[in-house]
C-alpha cells in the first residue's frame, strides 16, 4: 500500500546532541510537511516542501532545519535538541496544497535528555 | 485568518451512545473541511472531508455536513465503540484557487468510550 513511513518510531538524544528525523513517501506527492505535536494539542507546522520550494513558518525556530533529496524523502534535523523540543513529530504529504488532503505518517516520538 | 473551533474535551460516553463533536470554523471563500482521527501513539488519519456546501462526508458510520450557513462541520455517529475512543480533530484548508494554504486544525476532542 502506498504509505507515509516515518523512521525510528522513538528516538532518544541528549540536549543539545544533533538528531536527525527521517520520512519516506511512496504517494509520489509534491508537498511533505513537518508537524510538531505535544501533548493534548494540535500539530503545529513548522515548514514544507512543495517539490523542492522550501517555506518556512515564520515562527519556527531556527534550531530545526530540514533537507528533501529527492520526491520520496524529507528530514528534520534539529541541530540542538532542548527539553522544549520533546515531542511527537509527524510528517505528512499532499498532492498539492490548499484543499488536498493530507496523509500523515505515524510520527516520532522525540526523547530529551 | 482562518481559524477552527472545536468543543472541548473529553467527552466521556457508553458504548453504543450517540455522539456529536461540534466544529465551527471562520474562513474566507470555500475552505475544504476535514475531520482527522488519532488513537494513542499514532499519527493523524483522515477519517472524513467535504469539500463544498452541503457536502456530506462520512466513513466508518462517522458523518459530518458542511454547513456555509451556520459555518460548521459537526462529527456525528448513532453508536460509538469502544475502538472509537481516540482524539477527534476538525481542520480546514483553502478552497479551490485560493493557492497553497496550510491546514488549520482545531485543538482537538478526546473521546472515551466505556463498555
Amino acid at each position: 500500500d502506498a504509505m507515509v513511513i516515518q523512521n525510528p518510531r522513538y528516538q532518544v538524544t541528549q540536549f543539545g546532541k544533533p538528531v536527525t528525523l527521517s520520512c519516506s513517501q511512496t504517494l509520489n506527492h509534491n508537498v511533505m510537511y513537518w508537524y510538531q505535536q505535544k501533548s493534548s494539542q494540535a500539530p503545529k507546522l513548522l515548514f514544507h516542501y512543495y517539490d523542492k520550494d522550501f517555506n518556512n513558518e515564520a515562527d519556527t525556530p531556527d534550531n530545526f532545519q530540514s533537507r528533501r533529496p529527492n520526491t520520496s524523502f524529507c528530514f528534520l534535523d534539529i541541530r540542538s535538541p532542548g527539553l522544549g523540543d520533546a515531542a511527537m513529530y509527524l510528517c505528512a504529504t499532499s498532492s498539492r496544497g490548499g484543499m488536498e488532503t493530507q496523509y500523515f505518517g505515524p510520527g516520532t516520538r522525540l526523547l530529551v535528555l | 485568518g482562518n481559524s477552527v473551533t472545536q468543543m472541548e474535551g473529553p467527552v466521556t460516553l457508553s458504548e453504543e451512545a450517540f455522539l456529536t463533536i461540534n466544529c465551527t470554523y471562520t474562513a474566507t471563500g470555500y475552505p475544504s473541511l476535514f475531520w482527522y482521527v488519532q488513537y494513542p501513539g499514532e499519527g493523524l488519519q483522515l477519517l472524513l472531508k467535504a469539500t463544498k456546501a452541503d457536502d456530506k462526508g462520512s466513513n466508518k458510520g462517522f458523518e459530518a455536513t458542511y454547513r456555509k450557513e451556520t459555518t460548521s462541520f459537526h462529527l456525528e455517529k448513532g453508536s460509538v465503540q469502544v475502538s472509537d475512543s481516540a482524539v477527534y480533530f476538525c481542520a480546514l484548508s483553502g478552497g479551490p484557487n485560493t493557492g497553497f494554504q496550510k491546514l488549520v486544525f482545531g485543538t482537538g476532542t478526546r473521546l472515551l468510550v466505556s463498555p
